[in-house]
């Protein structure tokens, strides 16, 4: 699987956007893009992933790019809840196939 | 909403003794996986089954055991408990599906071995 590259640390104001950039430049062309969190002490929850269009749900939205070597995750109207670590992890589909986490990106929401 | 829960959140042993971690998913997935995590080291997949009473390892299953003799359930066995074990684990749980498989985690167990 593709390695990603993501900022260690970010600070974002309550109520404005968050933007969490990752980059994975050596992704092919069946690889997805999946962003997990980790609120501390608990265990990683599923946000988004898609592989080349943009995804929206009702948590996040997914912007990739059209060559595919970075994505932006955007949480549109940050609250504290979301103080947490962000994980982009580029994977093959094939199921069962496990999900490699790096040290993500420690996104602090400040009141 | 996938619920995966997982026996202890918090757990204390000794060196030597026999531990077990059990994962139950309530949503009928075939795919099951236990993963532990260390600081600076992410996330490490110890063992996986794809079905009752199948097992692959992952990327480090020495020293553990896993048993799965129902879909829903899935232990991990520490046959000989020892410190360098103390981690946070995690159970995760997947639909067997062919693209954008998604895996849901539970809260995880924080295990300390004294």
């Amino acid at each position: 699987d593709a390695k990603t590259t993501q900022p260690t640390s970010m600070d974002c104001a309550e109520g404005r956007a968050a933007n969490l950039p990752c980059n994975h430049s050596t992704i092919s062309g069946n690889e997805y893009v999946y962003w997990y969190r980790q609120i501390h002490s608990q265990g990683p929850q599923y946000i988004i992933h898609g592989l080349k269009n943009n995804e929206t749900n009702e948590m996040a939205s997914l912007i990739i790019t059209e060559d595919r070597k970075s994505s932006t995750l955007i949480l549109p109207h940050a609250t504290l809840r979301d103080t947490a670590v962000y994980y982009c992890i580029v994977r093959v589909a094939i199921s069962g196939n496990q999900f490699y986490f790096g040290t993500g990106t420690s996104l602090t929401v400040i009141p | 909403d996938v619920k995966v829960t997982q026996s202890s959140r918090y757990l204390v042993k000794r060196t030597g003794e026999k531990v077990f971690l059990e994962c139950v998913q309530d949503m009928d997935h075939e795919n099951m996986f236990w993963y532990r995590q260390d600081p600076g080291l992410g996330l490490r997949l110890i063992y996986f089954s794809y079905d009752v009473k199948m097992k692959e390892k992952g990327d480090i299953p020495e020293g553990y055991s896993v048993s799965r003799e129902k879909k829903e359930r899935f232990s991990l066995i520490l046959e000989s408990a020892s410190t360098n074990q103390t981690s946070m684990y995690l159970c995760a749980s997947s639909l067997l599906r062919g693209v954008g498989e998604t895996q849901y985690f539970g809260p995880g167990t924080r295990l300390l071995v004294l």
